[in-house]
């Protein structure tokens, strides 16, 4: 079946310490792909999107992503973490020609400790 | 300022009633969409629409209902049909695309609590 992996539903990371948020999608063809952000009680802000090109992608706030075909995986890093960070990251894809339906990830709740 | 707006921020229905979230944007966008997002299940679409008087099922439609009479707005229907639906519901809206994907805009979102 079709779907997007976070296999990691809490992170817990000091200031100033780097971060990888993982995920992994399962489709037949290589899909477009995305990191949102949502703080509490907030709606979702695109963080980064891949289509096609350079595997590595910046967004913003910072955040890097990088597109692994092999790995079916678009993980989601930053060098040095900000307690402002502290939300919930969602990966999400859509499949060419679908409408832009998005199927999103379960999540990863980031924690920034000072 | 252009942006998608959604009313009420927090919403309580007694079981047994239908309630309609307010989704609009000023964004000039043909798409719009909604969502349900439930504590550990990322969001599931419950609808969508492309261009106006038109809407499509998502993956997660059954006790739900939408409109699309203007551009600007798709108010979603809570019906008493819905088992459970306590839950933060997203609206979103892109560019309508041919075969490209355009990047969704989310509102705040309305949290809807069945009492």
């Amino acid at each position: 079946a079709q779907s997007v992996t976070q296999p990691d539903i809490h992170i817990t990371v000091s200031e100033g310490a780097s971060l990888e948020l993982r995920c992994n999608y399962s489709y037949g063809a290589t899909p477009y792909l995305f990191w949102y952000v949502q703080s509490p009680g907030q709606g979702l802000q695109l963080l980064l999107k891949y289509f096609s090109g350079d595997t590595l992608v910046q967004g913003i706030k910072g955040f890097e992503a990088e597109f692994k075909r092999s790995q079916s995986s678009f993980n989601l890093r930053k060098p040095s973490v900000h307690w402002s960070d502290a939300a919930e990251y969602f990966c999400a894809v859509v499949l060419t020609g679908t409408a832009s339906k998005l199927t999103f990830g379960t999540g990863t709740r980031l924690q920034v400790t000072l | 300022d252009g942006g998608i707006t959604q009313s009420p921020k927090y919403l309580f229905r007694k079981e047994g009633q239908n309630v309609t979230l307010s989704c609009e944007q000023n964004l000039n966008h043909d798409a719009m969409y909604w969502y349900r997002q439930d504590p550990g299940q990322g969001l599931r679409l419950i609808y969508y629409s492309q261009i106006v008087n038109d809407f499509q099922k998502g993956d997660i439609a059954e006790g739900y209902s939408v409109s699309r009479e203007k551009k600007e707005s798709f108010p979603l229907t809570v019906t008493s049909a819905q088992k459970n639906p306590t839950a933060f519901y997203l609206c979103a809206s892109s560019i309508r695309g041919a075969e490209s994907y355009n990047e969704q805009f989310f509102g705040p979102g309305t949290r809807l609590t069945v009492l």
